[in-house]
């Protein structure tokens, strides 16, 4: 059974930082790309970043540059390394399973929340 | 950047409705659209890839059309626990846009 678990998030002020991981299980990690979605309070899925098997990586414009997403293939982890925390980057926190091929995400963690404020 | 706009954001429906709910993209995308579905306080579930086609385990009752700019997904005989808000999602480019939600209620 596919399994992702989020972890790493919680209260941080702003200019802070926090790390967050995704342990996956249940299907070979290293094979799959990864992404990293939000949902804000009141607001919408939001897509952050994308990486690839290869690690190939891409961002939103709004976290580029203060975020950073990386893999580690042999602990079966996705990580989000996020710097300058603002409040509006107040959020649940997904890593979801991304199917290159053509498949689109199909599996979701249940998410980590992460507060910013002061 | 492509924009994903869906039509309507709320909808109030009925038990055993069936539901239409669109989504366009500012420019074409192919068929890389996806839809999901999302509760409160939970994570979102995926139900459509490739515009039209249903992920592992998700009924039939969910259907998804359309190709290029303009898409659709259907839910016919609305049951209690499809009320939720729905996303579509390009992944033709990045960044992989959502577009905006739409919550479907009960009447």
């Amino acid at each position: 059974e596919v399994q992702l678990v989020e972890s790493g998030g919680g209260l941080v002020r702003p200019g802070g930082s926090l790390r967050l991981s995704c342990a996956a299980s249940g299907f070979t990690f290293s094979n799959y790309a990864m992404n990293w979605v939000r949902l804000a309070p009141g607001k919408g899925l939001e897509w952050l970043s994308y990486i690839s098997s290869s690690s190939t990586t891409y961002y939103a414009d709004s976290v580029k540059g203060r975020f950073t997403i990386s893999r580690d293939n042999a602990k079966n982890s996705l990580y989000l390394q996020m710097n300058s925390l603002r409040a509006d980057d107040t959020a649940v926190y997904y890593c979801a399973r991304f199917l290159t091929w053509g498949g689109g995400v199909d599996y979701w963690g249940q998410g980590t929340l992460v507060t910013v404020s002061s | 950047d492509i924009q994903m706009t869906q039509s309507p954001s709320s909808l109030s429906a009925s038990v055993g409705d069936r539901v239409t709910i669109t989504c366009r993209a500012s420019q074409g995308i192919s068929n890389y659209l996806a839809w999901f579905q999302q509760k409160p306080g939970k994570a979102p579930k995926s139900l459509i890839y490739g515009a039209s086609s249903l992920q592992s385990g998700v009924p039939s009752k969910f259907s998804g059309g359309g190709s290029g700019t303009d898409f659709t997904l259907t839910v016919s005989s609305l049951q209690p626990e499809d009320f939720a808000t729905y996303y579509c999602q390009q992944y033709s480019t990045y960044p992989h846009t959502f577009g905006q939600g739409t919550k479907l209620e009960i009447k």
